[in-house]
């Protein structure tokens, strides 16, 4: 079983500023890598896909990077509304695992 | 719209059994295959199981394998879980998800249901 570390747990982050969250997995995987947002009260929206390609209408600001155990997800510009929990996720072979998450705070 | 209905969830007792539903509509919904994911009260994601876009292969969480049980209904755009001898610990909002390919074959969970509590207690 691949297991997904997140880190920070927690990031505060100035409107305006970048934000970079990371993910690194147990052991070598393929860029089957995906980023979800997570709002209160709300299912989670796919950011990213195949580690680097942003879903559709997520706009220009979020980026994916990274392969074989570490990847990341940054945020340009940081606006209000991205305050929200980020998963990484991977995918491989019928099984799937998540991080456990990094909370993003904007002050 | 493309959507994804979780139903199913309530109270249930610790050893009984549960049984959850997805129902699909505004995509064609046999070319997908399904997720359930859960989420324990303020706990992070947990991916549970997968079907297949035809019902051929299903796979589990190691940590649930042999209690849950996915299936699918390409007739009437479902998909269910079964959940037996339920513990505490499986207390969680369930959400089906619907896998999609994107560019180089790299997959996603693109659409999301509003999820369905269910509480594990005496």
């Amino acid at each position: 079983e691949v297991v997904m570390t997140q880190s920070p747990a927690t990031l505060s982050v100035s409107p305006g500023e970048r934000a970079t969250l990371s993910c690194r997995a147990s052991q070598r995987i393929s860029s089957n890598v995906a980023w979800y947002q997570q709002k209160p009260g709300q299912g989670p929206r796919v950011l990213i896909y195949g580690a680097s390609t942003r879903a559709t209408g997520i706009p220009a600001r979020f980026s994916g990077s990274g392969s074989g155990t570490e990847f990341t997800l940054t945020i340009s510009s940081l606006q209000s509304e991205d305050s929200a929990v980020y998963y990484c996720q991977q995918y491989h072979n019928w099984h799937c695992s998540f991080g456990q998450g990094t909370k993003l705070e904007i002050k | 719209q493309v959507q994804l209905v979780e139903s199913g969830g309530g109270v249930v007792q610790p050893g009984r059994a549960l049984g959850l539903s997805c129902a699909a509509s505004g995509f064609a919904f046999r070319s997908h295959a399904i997720h359930w994911v859960r989420q324990a009260p303020g706990k992070g994601l947990e991916w549970v199981a997968v079907i297949s876009y035809d019902g051929r292969k299903r796979s589990y969480a190691e940590s649930l394998k042999g209690r849950f049980t996915i299936s699918r209904d390409n007739s009437k755009n479902t998909v269910d879980l079964q959940m037996n001898s339920l513990r505490a610990e499986d207390t969680a909002v369930y959400y089906c998800a619907r896998e999609t390919w994107g560019s180089e074959g790299y997959t996603s969970f693109d659409v999301w249901g509003q999820g369905t509590m269910v509480s594990v207690s005496s």
